[in-house]
C-alpha cells in the first residue's frame, strides 16, 4: 500500500526566510508524488509534481521539490517565504496512472512571521 | 477555462438525513474522485468515477455512494447522516489517457455539518 508522511505538523519561517516542508513516501512501484495547497474555507491548488525526469521540480508561486530516490523524499521548498505563502501544504502519491486516487499525508501548517 | 464547480458549497443536516453533493468537472475531464477532508482523518478518498462506471472504492460504509452521469458530472449521496459524517467534501476530476498529466484539479468543497 503507498503511504506519505509529513513529520511535521507546524513549521514556522519568518518572512524573507528559506522554507522547507517535508515529505517521505512508501510506494511498491515507480512513484508519482505532489504537493496541493489549501487556503481557509478552499479547495485544493495544485504546486507542482514528479512524474519522471530531474529531481529538482519547480513549480507554481516559486516553489520546488527535490526528488530523493535514496531517502525516498520530496520536500517542499522555497528560497524567500512570503506571508501569503501562510497556508495547510499537503504531500499526496499515487502509484501508477490507471489509478486516480491520490494518497494525502496529515498536512503541514505553515506559518510565515512577518 | 473554468474550474471544478461543487454545489452546494454548505449546508446543515441533521441526523438520520441524507444528503446530495454535485459536481462539474473541468471540461473533457472524464474522470472524477471524491474525497472527505475531517481534522481527524485528514483527507480519505471516497471513490471515482469514470465513463459512468465506479473504477475506485475507498474504505467508507454503505451509506456512501455515487454516480456519474454520460456528461461526466458526479453526485455523491450520503445516507442516515451521522455526526462524524460532518466534514469538507472534495471532488477532484482528471484527465485520462494519453492526457493524463498526473494531477487532480479540486473544488471548492462542499462543507456539510450534521447536528
Amino acid at each position: 500500500a503507498q503511504s506519505v508522511a509529513q513529520p511535521e505538523d507546524q513549521v514556522n519561517v519568518a518572512e524573507g526566510n528559506p522554507l522547507t516542508v517535508k515529505c517521505t513516501y512508501s510506494v511498491s512501484g515507480n512513484p508519482y508524488l505532489f504537493w496541493y495547497v489549501q487556503y481557509p474555507n478552499r479547495g485544493l491548488q495544485f504546486l507542482l509534481k514528479y512524474i519522471t525526469g530531474d529531481n529538482l521540480v519547480k513549480g507554481s508561486y516559486g516553489f520546488e521539490a527535490e526528488f530523493n530516490k535514496s531517502q525516498t523524499s520530496f520536500h517542499l521548498k522555497k528560497p524567500s517565504a512570503l506571508v501569503s505563502d501562510s497556508a495547510l501544504y499537503f504531500c499526496a502519491v499515487r502509484d501508477n496512472f490507471g489509478n486516480e486516487k491520490l494518497t494525502f499525508g496529515t498536512g503541514t501548517r505553515l506559518t510565515i512571521i512577518p | 477555462k473554468a474550474g471544478v464547480t461543487q454545489t452546494p458549497r454548505y449546508l446543515i443536516k441533521t441526523r438520520g438525513q441524507q444528503v446530495t453533493l454535485s459536481c462539474s468537472p473541468i471540461s473533457g475531464h472524464r474522470s472524477v474522485s471524491w474525497y472527505q477532508q475531517t481534522p481527524g482523518q485528514g483527507l480519505q478518498f471516497l471513490f471515482e468515477y469514470f465513463s459512468e462506471t465506479q473504477r475506485n472504492k475507498g474504505n467508507f460504509p454503505g451509506r456512501f455512494s455515487g454516480r456519474q452521469f454520460s456528461n461526466s458530472r458526479s453526485e455523491m449521496n450520503v445516507s442516515t447522516l451521522e455526526l462524524g459524517d460532518s466534514a469538507l467534501y472534495l471532488c477532484a476530476s482528471s484527465r485520462t489517457g494519453p492526457a493524463n498529466t498526473g494531477e487532480l484539479f479540486f473544488g471548492e468543497g462542499s462543507r456539510l455539518t450534521v447536528l
